[in-house]
């Protein structure tokens, strides 16, 4: 089945330390996102990448990194300057170019982590 | 810029009842609108679309419809069940680029 896989499902940091959330998806899509959902919230826009080896900041890119160094892989670190780390992180992936299905993004399920 | 706008929650409902959840957007031009559900502990998942005015967009028993003239995609459905206790999503794409604005989301729950 096509899909995206998140993991691990649920992460806890320890204060000082990297962490690295794994998405990958075989969906063949060239867009890759990465969303930041705080309870009760919406959604807001981490980092996104259009095509491999390259990816823009979104709203809230501070303490955050990414790679795209395959289509279909978009880990996302959480550094140690990120301060409220704690959320859910989801990934989602689209097509580009294509009027309409271009913004019809897919979505994982997501990984909650939490500080220790 | 692009921006949406809808209603907030929570939305509590006994089973069988009426649902509308309001959405409204600014855009530039005729974008496509969408509504993306959240089941608990899930990530989204698209619900419906609509890519031009007039348009309606169904899925599940759910409907909305692409209104320009009050730029409003409001989420319907006639009956609702429990299966639908969700948080709801309206959502466009921004103004450039495959980026999607999300709503701030509306958690509707449904007593059996």
């Amino acid at each position: 089945d096509g899909g995206i896989t998140q993991s691990p499902k649920y992460l806890f940091r320890k204060e000082g330390q990297n962490v690295t959330l794994s998405c990958e998806q075989n969906l063949n899509h060239d867009a890759m996102y990465w969303y930041r959902q705080d309870p009760g919230q919406g959604l807001r826009l981490i980092y996104y990448s259009q095509i491999v080896n390259d990816f823009q900041k979104g709203d809230i890119a501070e303490g955050y990194s990414v790679s795209r160094e395959k289509k279909e892989s978009f880990p996302l670190t959480v550094t140690s300057a990120q301060k409220n780390p704690t959320a859910f992180y989801l990934c989602a992936s689209s097509i580009v170019g294509v009027r309409g299905a271009k913004n019809i993004q897919y979505f994982g399920a997501g990984t909650r982590l939490s500080v220790l | 810029g692009n921006s949406v706008t809808q209603m907030e929650g929570p939305v509590t409902l006994s089973e069988e009842a009426f649902l509308t959840i309001n959405c409204t957007y600014t855009a530039t031009g005729y974008p496509s609108l969408f509504w993306y559900v959240q089941y608990p502990g899930e990530g989204l998942q698209l619900l419906l679309k609509a890519t031009k005015a007039d348009d309606k967009g169904s899925n599940k028993g759910f409907e909305a419809t692409y209104r320009k003239e009050t730029t409003s995609f409001h989420l319907e459905k006639g009956s609702v069940q429990v299966s639908d206790s969700a948080v709801y999503f309206c959502a466009l794409p921004y103004s450039s680029a495959s980026k999607i604005i999300f709503g701030s989301g509306t958690r509707l729950s449904i007593r059996p």
